[in-house]
């Protein structure tokens, strides 16, 4: 079965404290993404990655970090330094960029 | 940044009916995409029309380009309740690693 998958589905997390959300993929793509999603908004860019051991920063950076140590994984840490964390987390595989992309079932991230 | 720019914002109609949804953006672009989310989960790609293309079809929906205006529009024919999603619509402005470019959505309910 090829697909995304991402985990924790639902995750909550205390001020102060770096919490790491997973994104694996077995489709064999090289580009992955991460986006935030929040309520009645589009997609926004956090960070993507072409080849491993290569990422870049999107719109909104600031506050998170990534990590592609492996052509089928893709962590995104969100840590203490972002200000408003509560969102929907999504992320993306494609063979090239701009091309169709696929996407996990999304982590919901809440800050107590 | 948001390049795609769908309207309307919600559109609630009759199972049956056709639902349409437009989409304007900024930039050239080499193809651009729709998307469709169902509430809490990931986005799946629903159609890709390139630049070089006015119109394509698949199933009941079907994709109109007009680069001129710099718009696209989104046809649901005889619409059913489980049509009931947001939809996106995504660009490719080519060139970029960093993929394509979501706009806000549309939320579509289908009345039973």
């Amino acid at each position: 079965d090829g697909g995304i998958t991402q985990s924790p589905k639902y995750l909550f997390r205390k001020e102060g404290q770096n919490v790491t959300l997973s994104c694996e993929q077995n489709l064999n793509h090289d580009a992955m993404y991460w986006y935030r999603q929040d309520p009645g908004q589009g997609l926004r860019l956090i960070y993507y990655s072409q080849i491993v051991n290569d990422f870049q920063k999107g719109d909104i950076a600031e506050g998170y970090s990534v990590s592609r140590e492996k052509k089928e994984s893709f962590p995104l840490t969100v840590t203490s330094a972002q200000k408003n964390p509560t969102a929907f987390y999504l992320c993306a595989s494609t063979r090239l960029a701009g091309e169709p992309q696929y996407f996990g079932p999304g982590t919901r991230l809440t800050v107590l | 940044s948001q390049q795609g720019e769908e309207d309307p914002q919600a559109l609630s109609i009759q199972e049956g009916e056709n639902a349409t949804m437009n989409c304007s953006y900024k930039t050239s672009i080499n193809n651009l995409q729709w998307y469709r989310q169902n509430s809490g989960r990931g986005l799946v790609h629903l159609i890709l029309i390139r630049s070089n293309e006015r119109e394509k079809h698949s199933g009941r929906l079907r994709v109109t380009l007009d680069t001129s205006k710099k718009s696209s529009s989104l046809l649901i024919t005889a619409s059913r309740a489980a049509d009931t999603a947001s939809y996106f619509c995504a660009t490719d402005a080519g060139g970029g690693a960093d993929g394509l470019t979501f706009g806000k959505g549309t939320h579509l309910i289908i009345q039973p």
